[in-house]
């Protein structure tokens, strides 16, 4: 898989709405971005995913830059619940199945 | 119940022995990962299955073998395990291609560790 850069961790007060960003320069024209999470203890989950558009979903948002090359997950307003290390992903290469980063931790305060 | 689940959920073995992980599935999903955790490098790709004939490799191969015994178990073994094989290991389920819009589903993980 390739590689995305993303903060190491972020901060943010809960009921405020947080923006988790993500590089990928090196995307190509039909490789998803991906979103997951992982709460303490458990395996990832499903966030959100997307092409060219924004996308909505009942967990995020997730805006893509025109460009492609960087994306933002949206927390609309964060809860305790949603502490957690977020991975942002992106396909590259024929096999199937993706690669996790090392993620931003995201610490919120009450 | 969990829709996919790993046995075991923890074990601690020594070097040089066969270690075998479960995993089975409730989903229906005829696609099925194993990934390996280490602390500060998230998440790498074993080995995956499209259904009972398909078995490729992912990134991390090396010193581990699978089985699709059916469409719902798939198995991770170990056939000498050594000590940097102590991970957080998942299974995990698709109903698609995960490169394009498929979802992954994510068992609980068995860590394992070799003394």
């Amino acid at each position: 898989d390739a590689k995305t850069t993303q903060p190491n961790s972020m901060e943010s007060n809960e009921e405020e709405p947080v923006h988790l960003p993500c590089n990928h320069s090196t995307i190509s024209g039909t490789d998803y971005i991906h979103w997951y999470r992982q709460l303490p203890s458990q395996g990832p989950e499903y966030v959100i995913h997307g092409l060219t558009s924004n996308v909505n979903n009942r967990m995020a948002s997730l805006a893509i830059a025109e460009d492609r090359k960087s994306s933002t997950l949206i927390l609309h307003r964060a809860t305790l619940r949603d502490a957690a290390v977020y991975y942002c992903i992106f396909s590259g290469g024929g096999a199937d199945g993706l690669t996790f980063g090392k993620g931003t931790h995201l610490i919120i305060q009450p | 119940d969990a829709d996919v689940t790993q046995t075991p959920r923890n074990r601690i073995t020594k070097t040089g022995k066969r270690i075998m992980l479960e995993c089975s599935q409730t989903k229906g999903h005829d696609r099925m990962y194993w990934y390996r955790q280490d602390p500060g490098l998230g998440l790498r790709l074993i080995y995956y299955s499209f259904d009972v004939k398909d078995i490729n490799k992912g990134e991390i191969s090396d010193g581990y073998s699978v089985s699709r015994q059916a469409q719902a178990k798939f198995s991770l073994s170990l056939e000498s395990a050594i000590p940097n094989q102590t991970a957080l290991y998942f299974c995990a389920t698709s109903a698609r291609l995960v490169r394009n819009t498929g979802e992954l589903f994510f068992g609980e993980g068995s860590r394992l560790t070799v003394l």
